[in-house]
């Protein structure tokens, strides 16, 4: 079981927006900005596209964005494309035992 | 261009050992923690292990502590895993991760991962 948790799975058609929870604790999402969003393609490595929350590395388009309410992480993807079909992992500082932790993914479809 | 680049996976019987290994180019290598995250089949990311940029300080996941090492030589621009006691649950596929954020003062800063290898496949089995 992830520390962090989202939902298995997402869709969207393209042009819409879709957005994808992270829900930990006090001691990780709700206790320190450092949330950062990954995404994942089959039989790639994984890709930063948020950190910080919000912040974008460069080079990933602005119709990604991340926030933060509480103990929730989101990352919003708006204008879906085709492109964006693929797994996307939260991950969060946490002052627990084990110092990073990962959501479990969510499989984002674009229809 | 920033790159990682690892090695060393490979088959490996339960209780062996491995050593994977993580060639940097492109960046500035000793101002950067590193980590490891692994990934089972059809499984999710799991971390396992960071290191500070000068190699003074380290942090294992609980599943790995006192079986697996993490080390690297700045001279070399490398990033070493030394795994020992390996279990068919280790079965998966290990990427190096540059760190954004360093270890400050006794502090992790961990802000996310920016730049990633291809992976390496470690498969435990008998």
């Amino acid at each position: 079981q992830s520390a962090l948790t989202q939902p298995a799975s997402v869709s969207g058609s393209p042009g819409q927006s879709i957005t994808i929870s992270c829900t930990g604790t006090s001691s990780d999402v709700g206790g320190y900005n450092y949330v950062s969003w990954y995404q994942q393609h089959p039989g790639k490595a994984p890709k930063l596209m948020i950190y910080e929350v919000s912040n974008r590395p460069s080079g990933v388009p602005d119709r990604f964005s991340g926030s933060k309410s509480g103990n929730t992480a989101s990352l919003t993807i708006s204008g879906l494309q085709a492109e964006d079909e693929a797994d996307y992992y939260c991950s969060s500082y946490t002052s627990s035992s084990t110092l990073v932790v990962f959501g479990g993914g969510t499989k984002l479809t674009v229809l | 261009e920033v790159q990682l680049l690892e090695s060393g996976g490979g088959l490996v019987q339960p209780g062996g050992s491995l050593r994977l290994s993580c060639a940097a180019s492109g960046f500035t290598f000793s101002s950067y923690a590193m980590s490891w995250v692994r990934q089972a089949p059809g499984k999710g990311l799991e971390w396992v292990s960071a290191i500070s940029g000068s190699g003074g300080s380290t942090y294992y996941a609980d599943s790995v502590k006192g079986r697996f090492t993490i080390s690297r030589d700045n001279s070399k621009n490398t990033l070493y895993l030394q795994m020992n006691s390996l279990r068919a649950e280790d079965t998966a596929v290990y990427y190096c991760a540059k760190w954004l954020g360093d270890y400050r003062g006794g502090i992790w800063y961990y802000y996310g991962m920016d730049v990633w290898g291809q992976g390496t496949t470690v498969t435990v089995s008998s």
